[in-house]
């Protein structure tokens, strides 16, 4: 199973492009990129799964460059509600289970 | 439709106490997951289920135990509970771990044990 590395934190002022990167190194090549958002007392939310070049949708734009030895989750000018932790995991196509790392804090401020 | 549900919120046990907690999902999934999370370590998974009468060990499945009797119903036990058991547990459920699904979390269980 690859393992993921990001940041442990960011801060970040209300307004801004937040670019979180991950770096997987040994991702094989049926292995996807997802990334969860998780809020204090909650469970994780899916946020933007991608394989390769770019996906966007309503929340989140993931890039990710030809080698897939890293990858950038981007949110659009973030807001307060956006404070959470955001975990990066590699996931194999059919496998059970999924391995979260402890992700990166982002703390937005006003 | 609830999603993915978690019975209780929250409780404390004494030592050697034990326990069961209850996940329950209304997507019609195949797959159910429990993970536990600690401080600064992310998740880690304990035991999951592909499907009505399976269960299989996760990263960490030592001191607990698991039944899916039912599709809907995932249940995690603890026959004799210890404080390194202290913990927020969650459940998730899946259609299928295909690249395609992702896991829809429940909204946590936190368990004290002292």
């Amino acid at each position: 199973l690859a393992k993921t590395t990001q940041p442990i934190s960011m801060d970040s002022y209300e307004g801004q492009e937040v670019n979180i990167t991950c770096s997987h190194n040994n991702i094989a090549t049926n292995d996807y990129i997802t990334w969860y958002q998780q809020f204090p007392s909650q469970g994780p939310r899916f946020i933007i799964q991608g394989y390769k070049t770019k996906v966007t949708n309503e929340v989140a734009s993931l890039f990710i460059p030809a080698d897939r030895k890293s990858s950038t989750l981007s949110l659009p000018r973030v807001s307060l509600s956006d404070t959470a932790v955001y975990y990066c995991l590699v996931v194999v196509t059919g496998a059970n289970n999924l391995f979260f790392g402890t992700g990166t804090r982002l703390t937005v401020i006003p | 439709n609830a999603g993915v549900t978690q019975t209780p919120k929250f409780r404390v046990l004494k030592t050697g106490q034990s326990m069961t907690l209850l996940c329950a999902q209304d997507m019609n999934h195949e797959y159910m997951y429990w993970y536990r999370q600690d401080p600064g370590m992310g998740l880690r998974l304990i035991h999951y289920s592909v499907g009505e009468g399976t269960t299989a060990k996760g990263e960490v499945p030592d001191g607990y135990n698991v039944s899916r009797l039912k599709k809907q119903n995932f249940l995690l036990g603890l026959e004799s509970a210890a404080p390194s058991q202290t913990s927020v547990y969650f459940c998730a459920s899946s259609y299928l771990p295909d690249r395609q699904e992702t896991q829809y979390f429940g909204p946590g269980t936190r368990l004290l044990v002292l």
